[in-house]
């Protein structure tokens, strides 16, 4: 079956730092990915859809500079956390839709990041 | 895409039926209803989706209203692994890259 691999699954760094997050397809292409944040005992917030080979369209309210992201292959998609600060702190969830399914069993998402910033 | 009502929460014993309803009154003729669920600190998975018939897997069974305005995802004997947050979802099309956008859930908790 179709398996998203997503890494670092945990990471702290230092307020100001950047920090960046991969999610790769393993065992299909992917156009499309997803990118949602999930606070403690809330629901996934979906933050944008990256494209490959083309810019990322961001959710409302989601600042574009601040959260970079780069699909430059089928099979990889990365988010990075610019100037990270304490309310960026948070669990980084990647979603995949593969480029050819036939009856589709809905996307995969990766294990997640929790995210801290101190 | 429609939106969907689920229940905060609910209970159920170990080795029961857990049925799980959730509610699409304005679900279009061209959505599905996808279930996903999420086990803390980890990915959301899938469980099974379906348009108008109902849909059965090894995980779940799916029952979808004639009027389709609302869904129950039947999980037939839960075990403790079962306890998850459940993500009812009605999105347009099987195909393309169209976005999930996950409301509230329902966290069932399985009891021993």
């Amino acid at each position: 079956g179709a398996v998203v691999s997503q890494h670092p699954s945990r990471v702290i760094c230092k307020s100001g730092t950047s920090v960046k997050i991969e999610c790769r397809s393993l065992d299909f292409q992917a156009t499309t990915m997803f990118w949602y944040r999930q606070f403690p005992k809330q629901s996934l917030m979906l933050m944008a859809t990256s494209n490959e080979g083309s810019k990322a369209t961001y959710e409302q309210g989601v600042e574009k500079d601040k959260f970079l992201i780069n699909h430059a292959s089928l099979t990889l998609s990365t988010l990075t956390v610019t100037s990270a600060h304490p309310e960026d702190s948070s669990f980084y969830i990647c979603s995949a839709s593969p480029k050819l399914r036939g009856e589709n069993y809905g996307y995969t998402f990766g294990s997640g990041t929790r995210l801290t910033v101190v | 895409d429609a939106k969907t009502t689920q229940p905060p929460s609910m209970d159920c014993a170990e080795g029961r039926a857990a049925n799980l309803p959730c509610n699409h009154s304005t679900i279009s003729g061209n959505e599905y209803v996808y279930w996903y669920r999420q086990i803390h600190s980890q990915g959301p998975q899938y469980i099974i989706h379906g348009l108008k018939n109902n849909e059965t897997n090894e995980m779940a069974s799916l029952i979808i209203t004639e009027d389709r305005k609302s869904s129950t995802l039947i999980l037939p004997h839960a075990t403790l692994r079962d306890t998850a947050v459940y993500y009812c979802i009605v999105r347009g099309g099987i195909q393309g890259a169209q976005k999930l956008v996950f409301g509230q859930g329902t966290r069932l908790t399985i009891n021993p």
